[in-house]
């Protein structure tokens, strides 16, 4: 069974940097057949797509967030990373990773339980 | 653009409930569906329209194509009441309906 954990700091300070951290278990970050997904859900609202990354490193980004958006891999602990740099209250969301299955409609069929991140003044 | 009807519901254990989600372009069938609980992640019920997850019990449906689809529960179970998004894939960003809220 596939499981994934975030990890981070639950408040961030405006104009500072957002880091979170996304463990893996059960699949291989390393391996093809998967995207690995950041997706938020601000208080009360819906949900976000951030991005996903492929196992070759390749980024994907929603245009809307693209500019202060890094998802990297960290192949030898199985692990992805988000980085949201210059937050705003905006940010204040709960913050999920998720495997997404390659193929067609390319669900995502496995998350984390979600990490709230609050921005603080 | 995709749009979700209705927002929110009040049903019965027993009920049949359909959500339906519509796309401003056609989208194929790059069309999945979440549940929701309270203070849980979202997880996949339907993929491509009318494909179920493992482990997704038989009450689920989905159909459609193109524009419009539905999610079907035939008989709700008390641990159906929920709120239920639909997600399209076809046109990047991936992007996710608003949400149905199905409570009692």
């Amino acid at each position: 069974q596939v499981q994934l954990q975030e990890s981070g700091p639950g408040l961030v300070e405006t104009s500072q940097t957002l880091s979170l951290t996304c463990a893996v278990s059960g699949a291989s970050i390393s391996r093809g057949g998967s995207y690995w997904s950041w997706i938020r859900q601000r208080p009360g609202k819906g949900l976000e797509w951030i991005g996903y990354i492929y196992y070759d490193g390749t980024p994907y980004f929603n245009p809307s967030l693209k500019s202060r958006v890094t998802i990297s891999p960290d192949k030898s602990k199985n692990q992805f990373s988000l980085k949201l740099t210059s937050v705003t209250a905006a940010d204040t969301a709960v913050y999920y990773c998720a495997k997404v299955r390659v193929g067609h409609s390319t669900p995502f069929d496995f998350w984390g339980q979600g990490t709230l991140v609050t921005v603080s003044p | 653009q995709v749009t979700q009807s209705p927002a929110s519901l009040s049903a019965s254990v027993g009920d049949r409930v359909t959500i339906t989600c519509r796309t401003g372009q056609t989208i194929a069938d790059f069309l999945n569906w979440y549940q929701q609980k309270p203070g849980k992640a979202p997880e996949l019920l339907i993929y491509a329209a009318s494909n179920l997850h493992s482990g997704v019990p038989l009450r689920f449906s989905g159909s459609g194509s193109g524009t419009d689809f539905t999610l079907t529960i035939t008989s709700l179970e008390p641990e159906d009441f929920a709120t239920y998004y639909c997600q399209q894939t076809f046109i990047s960003p991936p992007t996710f309906g608003q949400g149905t809220n199905v409570e009692i």
